[in-house]
Parts: structure tokens; C-alpha cells; sequence
């Protein structure tokens, strides 16, 4: 069964530092997720691709996050630099839908879970 | 502020039907309703999805009534291993803004 593969599982970081996340969807998915997911909360949407366009960057913190999708396969999510607030799992999902669609049917990678000290 | 409502945690038995109701008053006019599992350290699972009324997979069953403005997953004979976070999914939209609303999950703890 193909899955959403995502490197590294862990990061320790210091604050003031970058930190870099990678993500490699199913193949044939045009649409990618960025989420970070606190402890106890649900995921909360960072960034959506369509291949390899953003369709949806709203609830990115601009000033230190960056993501992108330069070839329309695989992803990169980005923080520079860590604040100690930015601990958290940070997950990447691929679907089938395009954006808008209005199905969500979405398959996730195991995280990366941050660690800023 | 748009936002989806879920209970916080439920518990049953091995072996009953466990219906978890999310609300979402202000799902967006095509949106499907999505429900997804989540053990601990993994990413969410993809269980269901639906438009309205009634849909069923080899898993689970998802209720929805005629206004859409909430959505039951009924787990039917739960086990152990049905121990997880359950999440709803919704795209919602206020104010002509839409957003992918996730609930804040129901913890359901299942005992022998």
C-alpha cells in the first residue's frame, strides 16, 4: 500500500535556529498539506499545494514559515528561525481531490515531531 | 469564529456501538463531512465521508440529518484497538472566508 513517507520523525532544535521538514506524497496526488498539530488539539492547516501552486497559505506565520513544491512531488516545509512556541508534530497529507473539490479524503505521513529548547 | 464542536472524551465497552456527534453550523454548501482516527505518535487515518444522509463502509457507518449542520460516526461492536482520537473534517465558510476546520477530536477509550 503506497504511503505518505515524511523525514525526519524527529528534530531537537534550539530556538533562533532553522529547521527543515520533508515530505513525499502518494504517487499521482496533486494536492499536499502542511499541518502542525499541538499536543491534545486537532491539525491545524499551514499550507495547501495543487501540484505545485499554493492554494492556501492563510494560516502560515509568513515571517518564519515557508514551504514549497518546486516540481509538484515532493514538499518542504521550513522555520527560521524556531521559536520555542513551534513545538509540536508537524504532519503532511496528499489527496486524490484537487482544491475545492470539497472531499476530503486525505492520507498522512507519520509527522515529524519538533522539539525547540 | 467558525468551528466545529466535538466531546471531549467518551468511554464503552468491547463489544457495543459507539456514536460520536460532531456540530458544524456553518459547513460550507458542497462540503463533504470527513471523520478520521488517531492513534498516539501516528498521523490521522481516514475512516469515512459523506455528503448527507446515511453512508456506510466496512468500518463504520456516518449519519447526517437534512440541514448537514452535524454528523454522527457510529463505530459498530467496538474492540480494544478502537481505542483513538476521532476527528470530524469539515470545510467551512463565514463570512465568505472558507477554512478546513478540524474538531479538537473526541477521546474514546474502549474497556473490556
Amino acid at each position: 500500500e503506497a504511503e505518505v513517507a515524511q523525514s525526519p520523525r524527529y528534530k531537537i532544535t534550539e530556538k533562533s535556529q532553522a529547521v527543515a521538514f520533508w515530505c513525499d506524497p502518494i504517487s499521482g496526488h496533486a494536492t499536499l498539506y502542511w499541518y502542525r498539530q499541538i499536543l491534545g488539539q486537532g491539525p491545524e492547516l499551514l499550507v495547501q499545494f495543487q501540484d505545485e501552486s499554493v492554494v492556501d497559505d492563510s494560516q502560515l506565520p509568513k515571517d518564519r514559515f515557508s514551504a514549497e513544491r518546486l516540481k509538484g512531488v515532493d514538499s518542504t516545509l521550513k522555520i527560521q528561525p524556531a521559536e520555542l512556541g513551534d513545538s509540536a508534530m508537524y504532519l503532511c497529507a496528499s489527496s486524490l481531490a484537487p482544491f475545492r473539490a470539497y472531499s476530503y479524503e486525505q492520507y498522512f505521513g507519520p509527522g515529524t515531531r519538533l522539539t525547540v529548547t | 469564529l467558525a468551528k466545529t464542536t466535538q466531546p471531549i472524551s467518551m468511554d464503552s465497552y468491547e463489544g457495543q456501538e459507539v456514536n460520536i456527534t460532531c456540530s458544524h453550523n456553518n459547513i460550507a454548501t458542497n462540503d463533504y463531512i470527513t471523520w478520521y482516527q488517531q492513534f498516539p505518535s501516528q498521523g490521522p487515518r481516514f475512516i469515512i465521508q459523506g455528503y448527507k444522509t446515511k453512508v456506510t463502509n466496512e468500518v463504520a457507518s456516518l449519519f447526517i440529518p437534512a440541514d448537514r449542520k452535524s454528523s454522527t460516526l457510529s463505530l459498530p461492536r467496538v474492540s480494544l484497538s478502537d481505542t483513538a482520537v476521532y476527528y470530524c473534517l469539515v470545510g467551512d465558510s463565514v463570512d465568505s472566508n472558507y477554512q478546513l476546520i478540524w474538531g479538537a477530536g473526541t477521546k474514546l477509550i474502549i474497556k473490556p
